[in-house]
């Protein structure tokens, strides 16, 4: 089945820029998505279709997505964004339809 | 608006069997198909599989197969999810989730935990 790598830890100052990566086997021909998941809370959509954000998500979360690997970026990094991430596609190749990336921990120095 | 409850918290012994709800507002998963995820202490989220209450298929990942059902009560708009012979490595919480075939996930349950313990 596919697989998604992301690194475990992303760290960033307050009002700097977070990139967290999530790496595939070209990857960039398909749909990711990105959740965001806070301790002791279900997780929640910020990023969809590669790019694209829900009503209510900030401008100051963007993603892309090209080659072998996409990225969610967060500009202007807030305490408030210290959360888990995790990156998911759908792989129509085998069973294992929804793939979740291992998840990245940003910390807000 | 979207809403997906969940049943609580269940305490199991090894070898046990647990049937987790999920009932959904009404006409929100009309189109849509009901996944389930889980996610042990401390670790990332394991797609477990999907329902579809349209029409009643399902897709399990093959690690599951044999020890999970995953149904639909329409007169409740409940779905369920059965995982049987239960180990110490399905603690986690599970949580249903909405999403449309082959697309991104809106909606989310607000998860069940599940200990299996002796």
């Amino acid at each position: 089945s596919f697989v998604l790598t992301q690194p475990p830890s992303v760290s960033v100052a307050p009002g700097e820029t977070a990139r967290i990566t999530c790496g595939g086997n070209h990857i960039g021909i398909k749909s990711v998505h990105w959740y965001q998941q806070k301790p002791g809370q279900a997780p929640s959509l910020v990023i969809y279709h590669n790019r694209d954000r829900p009503s209510g998500i900030p401008e100051r979360f963007s993603g892309s997505n090209s080659g072998n690997t996409a990225t969610l970026t967060i500009s202007r990094v807030e305490a408030g964004d210290e959360a888990d991430y995790y990156c998911q596609v759908w792989d129509s190749s085998s069973d294992h339809n929804v793939v979740f990336g291992g998840g990245a921990k940003l910390t807000v120095l | 608006q979207v809403h997906l409850v969940q049943s609580g918290p269940e305490v199991k012994k090894p070898g046990a069997s647990v049937k987790v709800s999920c009932k959904a507002s009404e006409n929100t998963l009309a189109g849509y198909y009901l996944h389930w995820v889980r996610q042990a202490p401390g670790q990332g989220l394991e797609w477990m599989g999907w329902f579809s209450p349209n029409n009643g298929a399902t897709n399990y990942m093959q690690k599951f197969r044999g020890r999970v059902t995953m149904t639909w009560d329409a007169s409740f708009s409940t779905a369920y999810m059965q995982l049987s012979s239960l180990g110490s490595d399905d603690t986690a919480v599970y949580y249903c989730a909405r999403a449309e075939y082959g697309d991104y996930i809106d909606s989310w349950g607000q998860g069940s935990l599940v200990t299996v313990s002796s």
